[in-house]
């Protein structure tokens, strides 16, 4: 696609609930990433993939958050039980990253708004 | 950690006037990087600056980088009130040139016309 896309653009859930969170990054790109950010904060790096695999998934704060990738196209992060400190925005981004490019330039999404009652 | 961390938190100015924002971080990078967040959006590149580079401009933005401070900053001059947004600087880990960015919290401005 023509950018990142992210879906839905605003989830409210009750605690306990399980919620995915949907990635749809430019077409092409290798590298995926998930970051969070909570109001007025910066962003919380929570999983970097290139192609299927996470090689850095330390930032994910509990287990239970998940994350896959399939094909080297769309992600999907997996909230399960959330709790009310899982509100936050959470963002994607992909970047096409090489040696040859010589730096990593992300792309965002416009981000999916997570709300836990 | 070597999260970069922008100064000042807030920074409100009137059309026209400058703007400059800076950033620290903490260890040897290879390229600094600025990004604008507009209110309940995600983040856009602005620039990136090389660690050979001391400074390098894009139409109305200016960033420095010096290296042996470990400091970078973003001069918006001329500023239009479509500038009102959060900025924040982003820097690759340690001698990396792939994976992860580390944001800092960001410098919001706000320009009034």
């Amino acid at each position: 696609g023509a950018g990142v896309s992210q879906s839905p653009s605003n989830k409210v859930t009750e605690k306990g609930k399980d919620v995915e969170l949907r990635c749809d990054p430019i077409s092409g790109h290798t590298a995926l990433y998930w970051y969070r950010q909570s109001l007025g904060q910066g962003l919380e790096f929570l999983i970097y993939f290139q192609g299927n695999s996470a090689p850095d998934k330390s930032g994910l704060p509990s287990d239970r958050f998940s994350a896959e990738r399939t094909g080297g196209s769309v992600s999907t992060l997996t909230i399960q039980r959330t709790q009310q400190e899982d509100s936050a925005v959470y963002l994607c981004a992909s970047s096409l990253v090489g040696v040859r490019v010589g730096a990593n330039v992300l792309t965002f999404g416009a981000g999916s708004r997570l709300t836990v009652l | 950690s070597q999260q970069g961390e922008e100064d000042p938190q807030a920074l409100s100015i009137q059309e026209g006037e400058n703007a400059t924002m800076n950033c620290s971080y903490k260890t040897s990078i290879n390229n600094l990087q600025w990004y604008r967040q507009n209110s309940g959006r995600g983040l856009v590149h602005l620039i990136l600056i090389r660690s050979n580079e001391r400074e390098k401009h894009s139409g109305r933005l200016r960033v420095t980088l010096d290296t042996s401070k470990k400091s970078s900053s973003l001069l918006i001059t001329a500023s239009r009130a479509a500038d009102t947004a959060s900025y924040f600087c982003a820097t690759p880990d340690r001698g990396s040139t792939l994976g992860r960015l580390y944001f800092g919290r960001g410098t919001q401005l706000t320009v009034w016309p």
